[in-house]
């Protein structure tokens, strides 16, 4: 079993703020996304990496994938009240089955 | 394009009951993944189904069972209800032939074991 692990779990910025979502594993894998996941609803798919060191941006949030794809993290720019939620890693190997982490809590207060 | 859907939203059962969950994949989509999420936790995986089968487990007791019909919708059944049972039951759809992991996911079924 792939063990993901996130920290920090739990996050309460202003706004304004940068913040960097850390998400480690000691496997290899084949792909890895993030999710963000409002209170009631079902995670979102926010963006897929595969590719060692491939970092992607989607507006205010980077993410990136570790050189030998075990571990990968995400930063969010000037975090805004829109972007509370909680966030996911999820990684797959050969059966792109993905395993999610626990998950980071973000609160951004006006 | 029409998104996973699920039903019930909320549900609230006694232990020892039986329950139904169901979903309706994304249009498109062949393959059909159930999660079970506690409050607190992230995602486990419960079981994926393809081709109206079983295409893999994670660790769940044999009452967690499944069913995928011809046009790719899904149900998820649990015997023999436990306290811990309660939770949020995440029915995910996908593409079996774009490999990538990538998970559409329905609003969820909240499920309390009274």
């Amino acid at each position: 079993t792939q063990l993901l692990e996130q920290s920090p779990q739990f996050l309460s910025i202003q706004e304004g703020e940068n913040l960097t979502v850390y998400c480690n594993s000691s496997s290899v894998f084949s792909s890895l996304q993030w999710y963000r996941q409002e209170p009631g609803e079902g995670p979102v798919l926010l963006v897929t990496v595969v590719t060692g060191g491939e970092v992607k941006k989607l507006k205010r949030l980077t993410f990136q994938f570790g050189d030998a794809r075990k571990d990968s993290s995400l930063h969010i720019t000037a975090a805004q009240p829109g972007d509370t939620g909680l966030y996911l890693c999820a990684g797959s190997g050969g059966s792109y089955i993905p395993t999610f982490g626990r998950g980071t809590s973000l609160i951004v207060h006006p | 394009e029409t998104g996973v859907t699920q039903s019930p939203t909320h549900l609230i059962k006694t232990r020892g009951q039986q329950v139904t969950l169901r979903c309706s994949s994304q249009s498109g989509h062949n393959t059909v993944s159930w999660y079970q999420q506690a409050l607190g936790q992230g995602p486990q995986f419960i079981f994926q189904y393809y081709r109206e089968e079983e295409n893999g487990r994670g660790n769940f007791p044999p009452r967690f069972s499944g069913l995928q019909f011809p046009n790719y919708s899904s149900e998820l059944n649990v015997n023999a209800l436990e306290l811990d049972d309660s939770a949020l039951y995440l029915c995910a759809s996908s593409r079996q032939d774009k490999n990538t992991g990538e998970l559409f996911f329905g609003e969820g079924s909240r499920l309390t074991v009274l």
